[in-house]
Formats: structure tokens, C-alpha cells, sequence
């Protein structure tokens, strides 16, 4: 059965701090998708990065960085040098191919609440 | 111009009564859905639409009922509401892999937040 943990439920940091949100995923499917989206204290879900299962690179944005590893089954979420405005929820996400066919099924995690104060 | 626009963004209703919130998307998708965020935070999917045929529908109450006019429109009808119902729902659409456009992944409404009172 699929599905994703987020063991971090909430996490406070100081500003300029980096912190690192983990996840990780379970699916018997060989063809997914992995996602992260941010839930700001005004509640709307920002899309931020997709990963399909075939493309292990790490990739960067910004202050914003990404690690997926299959081997451990996990997509990890790095924040360098965290700022007030990161004071989010974020979720990870998982879409699997053989549900339903389309991104947008996703089976989310429980969330962590990232606080970062100045 | 909203991409995913639900209406209303604050319902609150009494116990019994029977309500409605509208999703549209300008995008162009032709797969819509429905999203429960309970008081937890806890974000799970309810129903999937394609094309305006229901593609995914999860343990949820024969009470709600989707309704899909067009494939731009994804409306939820919620029955005889009680408490438990108290959430934020979230419509979402993206396209399905044979729509040839350059973002798959879901784009999500503002959010309704209903309280049964």
C-alpha cells in the first residue's frame, strides 16, 4: 500500500538557520511521482518541486534543495539559510501511475510545521 | 486571473442542512478533484474527475456528492452536514498524461473552510 511519513511533525528554527524536512515514501509501483507543497499560515498549497521515480538527481532552487534517494525511499526537503517568511506548513506527496492516472492523486503526509523565528 | 478559483471561502451552516461549493478552473485540465483538510491538518483526497467522469472515489459519505458539469466546473453537494463535516476543502485540477502541456503536477483552489455549527 502506498503511502508517506513525515516524521517530523513540527520543527523550530532560527532564522539564517538551514534545516533539512524529511520524508519517506512507500509504493509498490515502479513508476511514480514525489512532491513537496507549502502551506503558508494564509492556507493555500504552493506546488514547489515534482520528482518522478526515474530521475534520482538532486536538484537545487534557490535557497531551496532537494535529495531523493530510492534506495532509502526518500525525498528530503533542505532549507539554507531559512528566513520568517519560509513559516510554513510543507507536505510531501506521492502520485503513483497506476492510481488513477494522473499527478493530482496524491496520498500527502502528515506535514511539518517549520517555524523559523527571527 | 485565477488559475483554480472555489467559492465560497467561508461557509458556516448548521447541522441538517444541505450546501454546495463551486470550483472552476481556467487551465485547461481535463482532471479535477476534491480534498478534505481536517482540524489536524491531515489532507486527503475524495474524488477524482476526468473528462466528468469519476475516476477515484475514497471512503467518503454517500452524503457528498460531486458534480461535474463541464470539465472547466467540479461542484461538491454535501447533504444532511454534521459536525464532522467541519473542514477546509480544497478543489485541484491537473491534466492527464495524454494532455501535451509543460506542468503536471496539481494546482490547487484557495480552500473552502466549512463549519457545521
Amino acid at each position: 500500500a502506498q503511502k508517506v511519513t513525515q516524521a517530523q511533525t513540527e520543527i523550530s528554527v532560527v532564522e539564517k538557520e538551514d534545516v533539512t524536512l524529511d520524508c519517506v515514501y512507500e509504493t509498490r509501483d515502479t513508476t511514480y511521482y514525489l512532491f513537496w507543497y507549502k502551506q503558508p499560515p494564509s492556507g493555500e498549497l504552493v506546488f514547489l518541486i515534482r520528482r518522478n521515480s526515474f530521475d534520482e538527481q538532486n536538484e537545487i532552487s534557490g535557497r531551496y534543495s532537494w535529495n531523493f534517494q530510492k534506495s532509502t525511499s526518500s525525498f528530503n526537503f533542505t532549507i539554507t539559510a531559512s528566513q520568517v517568511v519560509d513559516s510554513a506548513v510543507y507536505f510531501c506527496a506521492l502520485s503513483e501511475a497506476n492510481y488513477g492516472g494522473s499527478q493530482g492523486n496524491l496520498i500527502f503526509g502528515k506535514g511539518t510545521k517549520l517555524s523559523v523565528k527571527p | 486571473d485565477t488559475a483554480v478559483s472555489q467559492t465560497p471561502k467561508y461557509l458556516v451552516t448548521q447541522m441538517g442542512n444541505d450546501k454546495s461549493i463551486k470550483c472552476e478552473q481556467n487551465l485547461g485540465h481535463d482532471t479535477m478533484y476534491w480534498y478534505k483538510q481536517d482540524s489536524k491538518k491531515f489532507l486527503k483526497i475524495m474524488f477524482s474527475y476526468n473528462n466528468k467522469e469519476l475516476i477515484i472515489n475514497e471512503t467518503v459519505p454517500n452524503r457528498f456528492s460531486p458534480k461535474s458539469p463541464d470539465k472547466a466546473h467540479l461542484n461538491l453537494h454535501i447533504n444532511s452536514l454534521e459536525l464532522g463535516d467541519s473542514a477546509v476543502y480544497f478543489c485541484a485540477s491537473s491534466p492527464t498524461p495524454g494532455q501535451r502541456l509543460s506542468n503536471t503536477e496539481a494546482f490547487f483552489g484557495q480552500g473552502t473552510r466549512l463549519t457545521v455549527v
